[in-house]
């Protein structure tokens, strides 16, 4: 069985920029969870869908928005980026909000 | 603000060796915890779960649980090179929606 599939792999933009990152769950997962991870700690959550519903949202600024589509794929946007938003950006999916999470390889963004 | 803490290392153990890792959580409320493997540069994937007080075996890893004093661990029994990584400590927390939330991680490394 496939497991969870992040796109891009790598993506470098300046700042300023917009970006879109993508993700798609384990077949049968319905609920989807993003994290952001910088270097030398450990993921910090920024959203959590399930069935096309926000779930739970961390503590990061609007700039950061994202989406769950009715086949449970999911995009991460990011607006005016800073520098500081550099980092790997993981997707995680289970099969309900409560179950274990599965990530996915991550998209490292690079913010220049 | 939830907290999950664990020493960040490095550990050291020698091949053959028993690991030894640590995490405490500041919310008694938690019921799921985990534990992750996070090689360098790549995604954390994992190891398992423990939801009861006592001890849960998988092969040559051992998670411990003691709900009362806050404290989860992980002990890897006959530690191998290939075991070298960083590990993480993760709580779900469902007075947030399930929020899962991580412990910076730490490093270990079996030394051949």
């Amino acid at each position: 069985d496939a497991g969870v599939t992040q796109s891009p792999t790598h993506l470098i933009k300046t700042r300023g920029q917009q970006v879109t990152l993508r993700c798609s769950p384990i077949s049968g997962h319905k609920s989807v969870s993003w994290y952001q991870q910088v270097l030398g700690q450990g993921p910090q959550f920024i959203f959590q869908y399930y069935e096309k519903e926000e779930r739970g949202r961390g503590n990061f600024p609007d700039r950061f928005s994202a989406r769950q589509f009715p086949n449970y794929s999911s995009e991460l946007n990011v607006n005016a980026l800073l520098l500081g938003d550099s980092a790997l950006y993981l997707c995680a999916s289970s099969l309900k909000v409560e179950d274990t999470q599965y990530f996915g390889p991550g998209t490292r963004l690079t913010v220049l | 603000q939830k907290e999950v803490e664990q020493n960040s290392g490095p550990l050291s153990v020698p091949e053959g060796a028993i690991a030894s890792l640590n995490c405490t959580y500041s919310d008694r409320v938690s019921q799921s915890f985990f534990w992750y493997r996070q090689y360098s540069g790549k995604s954390p994937e994992l190891i398992m779960s423990i939801y009861s007080n006592g001890d849960k075996e998988d092969g040559r890893f051992t998670a411990q649980l003691n709900k009362a004093s806050q404290y989860v661990s992980l002990l890897i029994r006959d530690s191998q090179p290939s075991d070298s990584a960083t590990y993480l400590c993760a709580v779900n927390d469902e007075d947030t929606g399930n929020q899962f939330y991580f412990g910076t991680g730490t490093s270990l490394t079996v030394i051949p």
